[in-house]
């Protein structure tokens, strides 16, 4: 079972700030790797996929990078509405797929 | 664009049977490279998978479920649903359907969530 683990739990920064955001799996997942933003009250939206693709509509200050087992979501210059749990995700040992536990970003 | 939703009761008794359906609008479940799955969000907490349905039928479910999951096509094949049996009040959560990308590995798009609550 790969298990994705998020740090910081917790990001506190201003507006226009950089955020980074870190996953690590257990093991290496190739370039399975996605990003989630869920906003309070929201259900979760697709941001990145294949480690580094952004989804349809994803604004370009997000990025994401990596490669085997350390992952970086950057936002490069955060604004209000980016405030959200962003959720990295898995499917290296598909079918069960693992979430990681969420970094929540404040502003 | 496809649209996923759910529905159905949002208070089960414990030991009771939570069945939920997503309809799925702008996108034939027929059609192959994706599986129409499940996930759930306890109360402030993170996000769980729960099981998949391919539109041959095959299903995969999360060993770690602890109340047994069932997820299934309906015979018109615009909806898909989930059983839980004989839930516990640790079933309590949010739950929602999304569509699983096989190529890429995601679940893009998502339904808007529906709560389920397991009290007496």
């Amino acid at each position: 079972e790969i298990v994705l683990t998020q740090s910081p739990a917790t990001l506190s920064l201003s507006p226009g700030e950089r955020a980074t955001l870190s996953c690590r799996a257990s093991q290496s997942v190739g370039s399975s790797l996605a990003w989630y933003q869920q906003k309070p009250g929201q259900a979760p939206r697709l941001l990145i996929y294949g480690v580094s693709d952004r989804a349809t509509g994803i604004p370009a200050r997000f990025s994401g990078s990596g490669s085997g087992t350390d992952f970086t979501l950057t936002i490069s210059s955060l604004e209000p509405e980016d405030v959200a749990t962003y959720y990295c995700q898995q499917r290296s040992n598909w079918p069960p797929v693992a979430f990681g536990p969420g970094t929540k970003v404040d502003i | 664009q496809v649209q996923l939703q759910e529905s159905g009761p949002g208070l089960v008794e414990p030991s009771q049977t939570l069945s939920l359906t997503c309809s799925v609008s702008g996108d034939s479940i027929n059609s192959g490279g994706y599986y129409w799955s499940w996930i759930r969000q306890h109360p402030g907490k993170g996000l769980e998978w729960i099981g998949y349905v391919y539109y041959s039928g095959s299903t995969y479910y999360n060993p770690a479920l602890k109340s047994p999951a069932t997820v299934s096509l309906d015979t018109s094949r615009t909806q898909f649903s989930l059983k839980l049996t004989s839930v516990t009040a640790a079933d309590t959560a949010v739950y929602y359907c999304a569509r699983f990308d096989m190529v890429w590995g995601v679940f893009d798009p998502w339904g808007q969530g529906a709560l389920v609550t397991v009290s007496s």
